[in-house]
C-alpha cells in the first residue's frame, strides 16, 4: 500500500534553515510528480511546491519562492524540501502528497503523509 | 493567483440531512476542481476530482458538480463519519490554491 512518511520537522529560529524528507513506498516513486502542502495551526491548506516525475520541472508558491527548494532522489524513493530563511509565518504542518496521475500529473493529491510540524520561533 | 471562496465557513447539520457546500473561483477554472475531506489531526483525503468524478473508495452519497467559476459538493444523506472540514482546490493554474474550508458540525 502507498505510504508517505515525512520527517525533519522541529523548532528552528527565524532566518535559519531546515530540510524536510518524505520517504515513499508502495508505488513506483519515479513515475509520479510529488507535492508539498502545508497547514498553519488552526488554518487551511496551502500548496507549497511541486516537482515533476522526472525532476525537470519545479513550481513554487509565491510565499516560498526563492527560499524553499524541492528535490527528489529516486534511488532512495525520497522527496525533500530545503527551507532557508525561515520566517514565523512558515510555522505549519508540512505534508508531502502524491499526484494522482503518473508521469504528466494533474496536480490533484491522492495520497498524503501524516505531516511533520515545523515551528519557527526565537 | 486564482482565489477560491467557500461558503458557508461552518455548517451545522444532523445525521440524515442533505448538505451542500459551495466553492467559487475568482476566474473560470473550467472543471479543474477537487474536493478534500479533513478530520482533526489527520491528513486530507481526496473525495472528488475534475469537479464531479468520485475518487475510488469514496461513498456514493458524496457528489460534486459545477463548472467555470461555481461548484458544489453535496452529501445526500449525512453520516456520522462525514463530520469534518471540507476544502476545494483549483488545479487550473499555478499557484494551486485551496478554499478556506467548510467545517460541518453536529447540530
Amino acid at each position: 500500500q502507498v505510504q508517505l512518511v515525512e520527517s525533519g520537522g522541529g523548532v528552528v529560529q527565524p532566518g535559519r534553515s531546515l530540510r524536510l524528507s518524505c520517504a515513499a513506498s508502495g508505488f513506483t516513486f519515479s513515475d509520479y510528480a510529488m507535492h508539498w502542502v502545508r497547514q498553519a495551526p488552526g488554518k487551511g491548506l496551502e500548496w507549497v511546491a511541486i516537482i515533476s516525475y522526472d525532476g525537470s520541472k519545479k513550481y513554487y508558491a509565491d510565499s516560498v519562492k526563492g527560499r524553499f527548494t524541492i528535490s527528489r532522489d529516486d534511488s532512495k524513493n525520497t522527496l525533500y524540501l530545503q527551507m532557508n530563511s525561515l520566517r514565523a509565518e512558515d510555522t505549519a504542518v508540512y505534508y508531502c502528497a502524491r499526484d494522482r496521475v503518473p508521469f504528466g500529473g494533474v496536480n490533484v493529491f491522492d495520497y498524503w503523509g501524516q505531516g511533520t510540524l515545523v515551528t519557527v520561533s526565537s | 493567483d486564482i482565489q477560491m471562496t467557500q461558503s458557508p465557513s461552518t455548517l451545522f447539520a444532523s445525521v440524515g440531512d442533505r448538505v451542500t457546500i459551495t466553492c467559487r473561483a475568482s476566474q473560470s477554472i473550467t472543471s479543474w476542481l477537487a474536493w478534500y475531506q479533513q478530520k482533526p489531526g489527520k491528513a486530507p483525503n481526496l473525495l472528488i476530482y475534475k469537479a464531479s468524478s468520485l475518487e475510488s473508495g469514496v461513498p456514493s452519497r458524496i457528489s460534486g458538480s459545477g463548472s467555470g467559476t461555481d461548484f458544489t459538493l453535496t452529501i445526500s444523506t449525512l453520516q456520522p463519519d462525514d463530520f469534518a472540514t471540507y476544502y476545494c482546490q483549483q488545479y487550473y493554474s499555478y499557484s494551486l490554491t485551496f478554499g478556506q474550508g467548510t467545517k460541518v458540525e453536529i447540530k
